[in-house]
């Protein structure tokens, strides 16, 4: 199957930071990457649809001034949590597939935010 | 209101014998609806997707079933082994590659 990589894998930063977090597909290209947030012992929560060479759509309830997203490229997306602050820690993880209806994810980033 | 359930939080099972963990949902109609594997600290992995139109879907030891009707899927995993033991996950598909996912279960095969 295609693969997604994330970087970094995981981070810790400072409250009041801003982290960037990268979803490469490696094999294929994707003019459509998604971003979701997973909190503990919970499911994944679709954050935003990332689309390649225009602006993001985001989810009910999604901050689109604090989860900066760019699709600069068919093959990179990058989420960045401005201003991060501790209710921002989770587990980020962005998908992305070649073929309809089939989804690949990253292996995820976790951001710890003291 | 939109609801995806799965049947429980958590399945304890011997191993070898078959699990099945079922996803039900209410007031979505979608047109198909996959299964993931997700390991604790990683993302999800697909397993398999089933369409509206077939009931049934088999890959190796796993077989999923899809009634539209009663708005239920269940997912099989015969001759499990403890490798088995992940959480999973069930989405359904809500328009644009775009999917919701139910809130999973965590299964532990015993050896």
């Amino acid at each position: 199957g295609a693969v997604v990589s994330q970087h970094p894998s995981r981070v810790i930063c400072k409250s009041g930071t801003s982290v960037k977090i990268e979803c490469r597909s490696l094999d294929f290209q994707a003019t459509t990457m998604f971003w979701y947030r997973q909190f503990p012992k919970q499911s994944l929560m679709l954050m935003a649809t990332s689309n390649e060479g225009s602006k993001a759509t985001y989810e009910q309830g999604v901050e689109k001034d604090k989860f900066l997203i760019n699709h600069a490229s068919l093959t990179l997306s990058t989420l960045t949590v401005a201003s991060a602050h501790p209710e921002d820690s989770s587990f980020y993880i962005c998908s992305a597939g070649d073929r309809p209806y089939e989804q690949y994810f990253g292996p995820g980033t976790r951001l710890t935010v003291t | 209101s939109q609801k995806i359930e799965q049947n429980s939080e958590a399945l304890n099972i011997q191993e070898g014998k078959t699990a099945t963990l079922t996803c039900n949902y209410t007031n979505y109609s979608p047109a198909y609806l996959q299964w993931y594997r997700q390991d604790p600290g990683r993302g999800p992995v697909f397993l398999l997707l089933i369409r509206e139109n077939e009931k049934e879907k088999r890959k190796e030891r796993l077989k999923v079933t899809f009634d539209t009707t009663l708005k239920q899927s269940l997912f099989h995993i015969t001759a499990s082994q403890p490798a088995d033991s992940a959480t999973y996950l069930c989405a359904l598909e809500r328009g644009g590659q775009n999917f919701v996912f139910g809130p999973g279960t965590r299964l532990s095969v015993l050896p």
